[in-house]
């Protein structure tokens, strides 16, 4: 069964203390993989899409990675608006979700 | 700036109720979907549509219906409101799945 798994669940770090949240898929024929950012009571909004591994993409602190099985989001030296919940998604035939990592940064 | 609107942030039903969830896009985008997403579980996705009075079922189609008589709006229907569908329920659209989604801010159903 073709699946998306985030980890970890939950993670706090202190203001400008950097680190990785996972994705890993097992979905045959990847297509492209969606990084996403949630604040409490909105809709997702759209980060970044990396399709093939090696890819890079970088948005201010935050830098999403793709190997063959699974795409990292690092984020540098993070600030307390950075908090959210951060989901990834593949968009293979069956659009499969990730459950997301909800990050709380402290000051 | 591009949007994707909800007719409602948050909406009580009674059990047995006909819900209507409305969803307009101003991009004219062909895609829409509606998800669900409760915790835990992550989004999933009940119906989407490709085109004007198009339908296809999603995870969990079970319990909904969807309308789409306009490009720009596409609506949610729960022909008979149960508790399990509390809900945050999230409308999206797009021009193509591999350039992502636009999101609505969301409706929370709470069926009582």
């Amino acid at each position: 069964e073709d699946q998306v798994t985030q980890s970890p669940e939950a993670l706090r770090l202190q203001e400008g203390e950097s680190s990785s949240l996972n994705c890993s898929y097992t979905v045959s024929g990847l297509r492209g993989l969606f990084w996403y950012r949630q604040d409490p009571g909105k809709g997702p909004e759209f980060l970044f899409t990396l399709y093939s591994a090696g890819e890079e993409k970088e948005k201010e602190r935050l830098k999403a990675t793709l190997t063959k099985k699974e795409s990292f989001l690092h984020i540098t030296a993070p600030k307390p608006e950075d908090s959210a919940t951060y989901l990834c998604m593949d968009s293979n035939y069956q659009l499969i979700w990730g459950a997301g990592t909800k990050l709380i940064i402290k000051p | 700036d591009v949007k994707v609107t909800q007719s409602s942030r948050y909406l009580v039903k009674r059990t047995g109720e006909k819900v209507f969830l409305e969803c307009v896009q101003d991009m004219d985008h062909e895609n829409m979907f509606w998800y669900r997403q409760d915790p835990g579980l992550g989004l999933r996705l009940i119906y989407f549509s490709y085109d004007v009075k198009m339908k296809e079922k999603g995870d969990i189609p079970e319990g909904y219906s969807v309308s789409r008589e306009k490009k720009e709006r596409f609506s949610l229907i729960l022909e008979s409101a149960s508790t399990n569908q509390t809900s945050m329920y999230l409308c999206a659209s797009s021009v193509g799945v591999s350039y992502g989604y636009t999101f609505g801010s969301g409706t929370r159903l709470t069926v009582v």
